[in-house]
């Protein structure tokens, strides 16, 4: 069985520091872990993908993650926020054969000028 | 081209009615899949098809029927719809479904409000 917790709701950060949001997976298989950014009233736009190979995964604007499974983390980071980063980020993991493709609850980052 | 689309982005309709969903992907994938996401956010697997196949069916009501005439469409067609239907449905595929490397692309979604 697959699941995936983000362990914050709402994330707020000012403009210019540096950006965390948390995401922990369990996975009975090795699994392929993504973070997904959807803007407000917009679809979702793959930010980046973990696949086993290297663990550290540079994304589009700037985000990255890095996989840890010792851990069974894959945080996103990005070192410094920018207005239009602001929207509802996903950490969705998949694989093993089921066909599924499971979302974590989201979380929604918030930048302060 | 848009790889994944859906039609409509909006549909308002009252208590009762049936409505259909269209999603066609011209990426040449084999898995298709319906997603709900509630006013919370919360995005939550419908169905998945691959190759017009079944392969997930998570506890909806029999009120959803999906229905793949081919590989490259999966429509959404619900009957007696209910106020609780009220969510944003995003249509997505992947090459292979729950295979590694593969992530999913999305559609932009469908707004369905039930009045």
């Amino acid at each position: 069985a697959q699941s995936v917790t983000q362990l914050d709701s709402h994330v707020s950060v000012s403009e210019g520091t540096p950006v965390l949001l948390r995401c922990n997976y369990s996975s009975s298989y090795s699994p392929s872990l993504f973070w997904y950014v959807q803007h407000p009233n917009k679809g979702l736009q793959l930010l980046l993908k973990y696949t086993s190979a290297a663990t550290l995964v540079k994304g589009i604007n700037g985000f990255e993650a890095e996989f840890k499974k010792s851990e069974t983390s894959f945080h996103l980071t990005k070192p410094s926020a920018h207005m239009s980063d602001a929207a509802e980020y996903f950490c969705v993991v998949s694989g093993g054969g089921a066909s599924k493709i499971i979302f974590g609850s989201g979380t929604r980052l918030s930048i302060r000028p | 081209d848009t790889a994944v689309s859906q039609t409509p982005k909006y549909l308002v309709t009252q208590m009762g009615n049936d409505k259909s969903i269209k999603c066609e992907q011209n990426l040449g994938h084999d898995t298709m899949y319906w997603y709900k996401q509630d006013s919370k956010k919360f995005l939550k697997i419908m169905f998945s098809y691959n190759n017009k196949e079944l392969i997930i069916n998570e506890t909806v009501p029999n009120r959803f029927s999906p229905k793949s005439p081919d590989k490259a469409h999966l429509n959404l067609h619900i009957n007696s719809l209910e106020l609780g239907d009220s969510a944003v449905y995003f249509c997505a595929s992947s090459p292979q479904g729950g295979i590694r490397n593969t992530e999913a692309f999305f559609g932009q979604g469908t707004r369905l409000t039930v009045v």
